[in-house]
């Protein structure tokens, strides 16, 4: 039972580039998490997906961040013109049953973006 | 506003001794606390968790106790073991009010268990 896969596990951008992140959830988990870790601190919510839905962004920056989960494939997390700021370990999440009840987030390996 | 807070950024213990986790939270709205512990390069592992309806939760070596009215969660390993050495986080959710399950992370804090 494959858990939480994410690639890539490193990426490096310059400067107003694009990133994109992919997360594949475990297998019978449809809720999807987004998580970003900066240098000595601990994990902050971005968002949070369920199949074809976001369900909660409140911790997405308004700018240059989305977010997608379709029906058919992985999660998404896309940064446009990324900036030196962008530069952390991102980490995603799935959980069976989301907000219906206490669970458990498993969680990736997460994706080290460098922004150069 | 940092609502989950572990005030202590790191802790060595001997090997065999117990560890002592502690979390604090400010949100009277948080009702399931987890621990997970990461290590380096990896993502976070959940361990244990508890719901507020409860003050103690125990799975082999590690243990969460939850004191409500003071806010305050901690984690007890024992016996530590050196494979534990790694960062722990606490984390907190609030279902009952409408929360959308997203986790909320303290600092973390890097435990140290020598052989």
């Amino acid at each position: 039972n494959a858990g939480v896969m994410q690639n890539p596990r490193h990426l490096v951008r310059r400067r107003g580039q694009e990133a994109r992140l992919r997360c594949s959830p475990m297998k019978g988990h449809s809720h999807v998490y987004w998580y970003r870790q900066l240098p000595e601190e601990g994990l902050k919510f971005m968002v949070y997906l369920q199949k074809e839905n976001i369900i909660d962004e409140s911790g997405m920056p308004k700018e240059r961040f989305s977010a997608e989960f379709p029906k058919e494939g992985p999660s998404i997390l896309r940064i446009q013109q990324v900036v030196r700021g962008d530069s952390a370990a991102y980490f995603c999440a799935s959980s069976k049953q989301g907000a219906s009840g206490h669970n458990e987030q498993f969680f990736g390996p997460g994706t080290r973006l460098t922004v150069l | 506003d940092q609502q989950v807070k572990q005030n202590s950024p790191s802790l060595s213990v001997q090997e065999g001794r117990i560890s002592i986790l502690n979390c604090d939270y400010t949100n009277s709205m948080f009702d399931y606390f987890l621990w997970y512990k990461k290590y380096p390069a990896e993502g976070p592992t959940f361990l244990i968790s508890i719901s507020s309806i409860k003050d103690k939760n125990e799975d082999g070596r590690f243990t969460v106790f939850l004191n409500k009215s003071a806010k305050h969660l901690s984690l007890h390993i024992v016996p530590s073991q050196p494979g534990d050495s790694a960062v722990y986080f606490c984390a907190a959710s609030a279902y009952r009010s409408g929360n959308t399950g997203k986790l909320i992370f303290g600092q973390g804090t890097t435990l140290q268990v020598k052989p």
